[in-house]
């Protein structure tokens, strides 16, 4: 595997299922972070960990908690989600957080749907 | 607030020349990036501007003007496979980008 994956690619679920969203780099970067991109919206960013702590956390809603167990590795649990959380749920990972040229590597994104 | 504009869909011939625009007012600016997001696809790295004028990578060009808030993307001898979304997303202050709403370029033969 090379560069950013996530599984699953799609996923549909109830208000009351709880779910998790993986996220694994391979390119040997020490921040990761979780975005959401709904249609004809500017990407959202979600949290942003750097060296497995979390550094930004943007207000979002306690129904979406990360976990980052190691610098590849980063998930987003999901419980309790609304009609409204339906999105692209995309993950990225970079050299470093908080310094210039910060070019981010994107996953293919999580297709999700909140039924 | 922080704001990012850019349109939201443009078209343009095959062979072609197109710009993409983009305006920014965020708080602080440490460089502005384009990425392309192909449908389905995940956002890839295009160019990064952080001082004033115009970067070249083959047909690709990006243009940025900091006094103006102004940057744009210049698409050369457009390609079928050029049909995608661009994003334009700026490095605040805290070196976190905050994107526009990207702008979907629409290729016809």
């Amino acid at each position: 595997e090379t560069g950013v994956t996530q599984t699953p690619r799609h996923l549909v679920m109830g208000m009351t299922n709880k779910k998790s969203l993986k996220c694994e780099q391979h390119l040997g970067h020490n921040a990761m972070y979780w975005y959401k991109q709904s249609a004809k919206k500017p990407l959202e960013l979600m949290f942003v960990y750097s060296l497995e702590e979390r550094v930004e956390n943007n207000s979002v809603p306690s129904r979406f908690s990360p976990e980052c167990p190691n610098s590849s590795h980063l998930f987003l649990h999901l419980h309790t989600l609304q009609p409204e959380d339906s999105a692209l749920y995309l993950c990225a990972s970079s050299q470093v957080s908080g310094e210039p040229y910060n070019e981010q590597f994107f996953g293919p994104g999580t297709r999700l749907t909140v039924l | 607030g922080q704001n990012i504009d850019q349109p939201t869909e443009m078209t343009a011939t095959e062979g072609a020349i197109v710009q993409i625009n983009c305006t920014y007012q965020t708080s602080g600016f440490n460089g502005l990036f384009w990425y392309q997001q192909h449908a389905g696809e995940a956002p890839t790295f295009l160019s990064y501007n952080v001082l004033d004028g115009l970067e070249e990578k083959g047909r690709f060009s990006s243009f940025l003007s900091r006094s103006k808030g102004y940057s744009y993307l210049l698409l050369k001898e457009l390609q079928m496979k050029d049909s995608a979304s661009y994003l334009c997303a700026v490095a605040d202050s805290n070196y976190q980008l905050i994107w526009g709403a990207g702008t979907k370029l629409i290729i016809k033969p």
